[in-house]
């Protein structure tokens, strides 16, 4: 059955401090997402890929890093975590264009 | 940059009532549309799409696409406590398919 891991499930920063998200996704999917979500904001898109060692800037990119080391692994990089950044972190991945991204469970960040 | 934006915010509806929800998109050639449904504390999950103008129906899902209104709607026939959800709409640009960008949410509540 197709499934998104993400890791950790919640985690409490520092701020300043340097946090790194994890997905893992075993479906063959070219392409991974990551979103950010708070509350009035539905989802937002903050870095993307679709092919190993390449990532692209979704449309809130700014104090993110992304990287792609592989088809199955996506990692979201925060270098300074600041308080703004407290939020639900959403990937996803999906094969091919026009086909739904599927989700992971998320992941809790609280900055304090 | 597209945008998606949806209405009601909230929606509160009796069991067994039709529910509707609306989601406008910011450009008409837009490419895939579709309808996630989110349950608190989890991601969200693919419910319908729709590519072509004119209706879809599944069980008791019925979506509307008017693209030269850049308009598309959500109908759940027979609204259960279990439909009680954030519902996403969301949109691949023309622009750049490798994206999918998503509207703010409507918060669905079904009372029994």
């Amino acid at each position: 059955e197709a499934a998104v891991t993400q890791s950790p499930r919640s985690k409490v920063a520092v701020t300043g401090g340097k946090v790194t998200l994890s997905c893992h996704q075993t479906n063959n999917h070219d392409y991974m997402y990551w979103y950010r979500q708070d509350t009035g904001h539905g989802l937002r898109l903050i870095h993307y890929s679709y092919v190993a060692d390449s990532t692209e800037k979704g449309d809130i990119p700014d104090g993110y890093k992304a990287s792609r080391p592989s088809q199955e692994n996506f990692s979201l990089i925060l270098e300074l975590a600041s308080l703004s950044q407290t939020a639900v972190y959403f990937c996803a991945s999906r094969n091919r264009v026009g086909q739904a991204p599927l989700f992971g469970e998320g992941t809790r960040l609280s900055v304090l | 940059q597209e945008k998606v934006q949806q209405s009601p915010e909230s929606l509160i509806v009796p069991e067994g009532a039709m529910s509707s929800l609306n989601c406008t998109f910011s450009n008409s050639a837009s490419q895939s549309i579709w309808w996630y449904q989110q349950h608190p504390g989890k991601g969200p999950e693919a419910l319908i799409s729709i590519f072509s103008n004119g209706n879809k129906k599944e069980g008791r899902l019925t979506v509307y696409l008017n693209r030269a209104s850049l308009h598309v709607s959500l109908h759940i026939r027979d609204s259960q406590p279990s439909d009680s959800a954030v519902y996403l709409c969301a949109v691949s640009p023309s622009s750049n398919t490798n994206k999918v960008v998503f509207g703010t949410g409507t918060r669905l509540q079904v009372l029994p």
